[in-house]
């Protein structure tokens, strides 16, 4: 009931390439969808989230897309380049639990010159 | 402004050995969270807390684990008597009134030998 499973394990497109990563939840008490964006050795630093009020966000080359009715939503990087070589994770929480995030299993991202 | 601090980044501790791990919120927040990251593993939630108070520890081991954030200084989060499975990337963030946007420090990497 809590999980988030994401897809796929790892990604590698060519520089100016789409990339994208998808995500499905089952708790349909979720409503907030971060994507957090992860550097070796780094923390995690948050990219873009939406909330299910809407079906897509879009911030720079960034894309959410959010399909309620299926429960899945997806990460779209547009002109992917070499620096957004990372790993990607998605997320899902309740706002009344604050960041008590439930994160998905990471994408690693590699994108080639 | 500085992120969010944990210390230290690096630590090493014997089987059976004590680990402390701190975490420094950024400036004025006053909720922290605890999550635990195995090797190629997304993140687990362990443990939410606001000053003195544990709000929610539903993500914590039932032994050994104990965490807390006093009124004065950081968070702390203890490992009592550590085993090679407690060997984990530990990162701790903070939000500023408790909802779901939460900022992550660099994290402390435990290596029990």
């Amino acid at each position: 009931q809590q999980q988030v499973k994401q897809s796929p394990q790892s990604l590698i497109v060519q520089k100016g390439g789409i990339s994208i990563i998808n995500c499905a939840y089952e708790n349909t008490a979720f409503d907030y969808f971060p994507w957090y964006q992860q550097f070796p050795g780094k923390g995690p630093a948050l990219l873009i989230a939406i909330r299910p009020d809407v079906s897509e966000k879009k911030e720079g080359r960034f894309t959410i897309s959010f399909n309620k009715s299926a429960k899945q939503f997806s990460l779209h990087i547009m002109d992917s380049q070499p620096g957004d070589s990372a790993t990607y994770f998605c997320a899902a929480s309740k706002e009344t639990s604050g960041s008590r995030l439930t994160f998905g299993e990471g994408t690693q991202l590699t994108v080639n010159p | 402004n500085a992120g969010v601090m944990q210390n230290p980044r690096h630590l090493v501790r014997r089987r059976g050995q004590e680990a402390r791990l701190r975490c420094s919120p950024m400036k004025g927040h006053s909720h922290v969270y605890w999550y635990r990251q195995l090797p190629e593993e997304g993140l687990k939630f362990m443990v939410y807390l606001q000053k003195e108070n544990i709000i929610d520890e539903s993500g914590m081991p039932k032994e050994r684990f104990s965490a807390e954030f006093p009124k004065e200084g950081p968070s702390i989060l203890r490992i009592q008597q550590v085993v090679r499975g407690d060997s984990a990337a530990y990162f701790c963030a903070s939000s500023p009134w408790g909802g779901p946007e939460a900022f992550f420090g660099q994290g402390t990497r435990l290596t029990v030998v």
